[in-house]
């Protein structure tokens, strides 16, 4: 368990419907990630927050993914009008930004299954 | 867009073998890190290595690291079932944002 935590953990849907995942981060994290990974590839990086403060979106994330982290501590992750290429595992991670590197830890992740 | 290639895709050993997994990436880096994921799990951060250092071990696990060639390998010896996952380089996609590239990952076997 590395102190980040994901809800759900799995969620099924049907296309066209809308779905929210949360992630509660590591408490003194101060940045947040969020990414995508399909089966058999490596998790790609969607967005990121520092602090509240939402400061890049991959051109993954369409117009029908938002996110939001309103006070700086967990973060939504919402997935409008939902498509079967949708389905994937979103993991979310946090990290202390330091002088040096800053070591992401990362949630379970949310395993989406578009039907 | 992914970082670059890992190599083998798939590997399958006996316990108590050795495991080397390649990974090439594609731009300049300041360090390069290395994740295990268990089945269907989170990422688990193994070990790290900056762009000056050419080797660092870490238990059974031993890293290099060639900037010339854009390539590093993880290597793990006396290798357990309970090493059985994928495994996944990774860099930095830029010094200010801490995004990660990662790799499309190995997927190792180990039969007890």
């Amino acid at each position: 368990d590395t102190g980040v935590s994901q809800d759900p953990r799995h969620k099924i849907t049907k296309r066209g419907q809308n779905v929210t995942f949360r992630c509660d981060p590591i408490s003194e994290h101060n940045r947040l990630y969020w990414y995508r990974q399909t089966l058999g590839q490596g998790p790609e990086f969607l967005t990121y927050f520092q602090n509240e403060a939402q400061l890049e979106k991959s051109r993954l994330l369409s117009d029908r993914f938002s996110a939001e982290r309103p006070k700086g501590s967990f973060s939504t992750l919402e997935i409008q009008r939902t498509e079967q290429g949708d389905s994937a595992m979103y993991l979310c991670a946090s990290s202390l930004l330091t002088k040096s590197y800053n070591e992401q830890f990362f949630g379970p992740g949310t395993r989406l299954t578009v039907l | 867009s992914q970082q670059g290639e890992e190599d083998p895709q798939a590997l399958s050993i006996q316990e108590g073998e050795n495991a080397t997994m390649n990974c090439s990436y594609k731009t300049s880096i300041n360090n390069l890190q290395w994740y295990r994921q268990n089945s269907g799990r989170g990422l688990v951060h193994l070990i790290l290595i900056r762009s000056n250092e050419r080797e660092k071990h870490s238990g059974r696990l031993r890293v290099t690291l060639d900037t010339s060639k854009k390539s590093s390998s993880l290597l793990i010896t006396a290798s357990r079932a309970a090493d059985t996952a994928s495994y996944f380089c990774a860099t930095f996609g830029s010094s200010n944002t801490g995004k990660l590239i990662f790799g499309q990952g190995t997927t190792l076997q180990v039969k007890p």
